[in-house]
């Protein structure tokens, strides 16, 4: 497996409040994600980074911010977490685009 | 952007049985195709892609796939599961517009009964 880890693995929240999930890699990846993962939806892309301090927005970003201050970290910030926002969210990996991409273990996330 | 739709969301087969998951993307120029599999409580990992050359793509646990280019079709086969493919099956086509990024289709449930 691909050197990803993402923390918290669990967390509960009350509405309102700021969280932030954090994803690290080990393999000195350029490109990093964040996905949300909701039943009957797939997977979907909320934001994305091709390098350190360069970061876009994807499908579902409303709601959410990112940073990346170093190769590897990636942060996903909730500012005022909604109940809409609960969900799984999988951080993934790639080195470009002949690369495949990897995933975390993944981040459940409720929020009452 | 390129997009995939997945037709079956739930299957159900008996151990043994072959499987055919279909998965149609929408874009008509160059795709790099994905299939991924999660298996319960746990991560997404890659199954088999197709980048260009054989159409026909092997991947892991006996999984195989068929770039048909005429059918914007990339389904997924194998020809005798087992009870451990119980999970859900992902396609996936790489956005070029978005750091190729993955857009994936809604999923598919696969249930193997002994």
């Amino acid at each position: 497996d691909a050197g990803i880890t993402q923390s918290p693995r669990h967390k509960v929240t009350e509405t309102g409040t700021p969280v932030t999930l954090r994803c690290h890699q080990t393999e000195n990846h350029r490109y990093m994600y964040w996905y949300r993962q909701d039943p009957g939806h797939g997977l979907r892309l909320i934001h994305y980074s091709y390098g350190v301090k360069d970061t876009d927005k994807g499908e579902v970003s409303d709601g959410y911010s990112v940073s990346r201050s170093k190769t590897e970290d990636f942060l996903l910030t909730l500012e005022s977490a909604t109940s809409s926002q609960t969900s799984v969210y999988f951080c993934a990996i790639s080195g470009g685009l002949q690369d495949t991409q990897y995933f975390g273990p993944g981040t459940r996330l409720t929020v009452l | 952007a390129q997009s995939v739709s997945q037709h079956n969301h739930h299957v159900i087969l008996s151990e043994a049985a072959s499987l055919e998951l279909g998965c149609n993307y929408s874009y008509g120029g160059t795709v790099n195709l994905f299939w991924y599999v999660q298996y319960p409580g746990q991560h997404l990992q890659l199954l088999l892609k197709y980048f260009s050359g054989d159409p026909l793509v092997k991947g892991i646990k006996g999984f195989e796939a068929e770039f048909i280019k005429s059918k914007f079709s990339f389904n997924l086969r194998k020809p005798s599961v087992q009870w451990s493919d119980t999970a859900e099956y992902f396609c996936a086509v790489r956005d070029s517009n978005s750091g190729y990024a993955l857009n994936f289709g809604k999923g598919t449930s696969l249930l193997v009964t002994p």
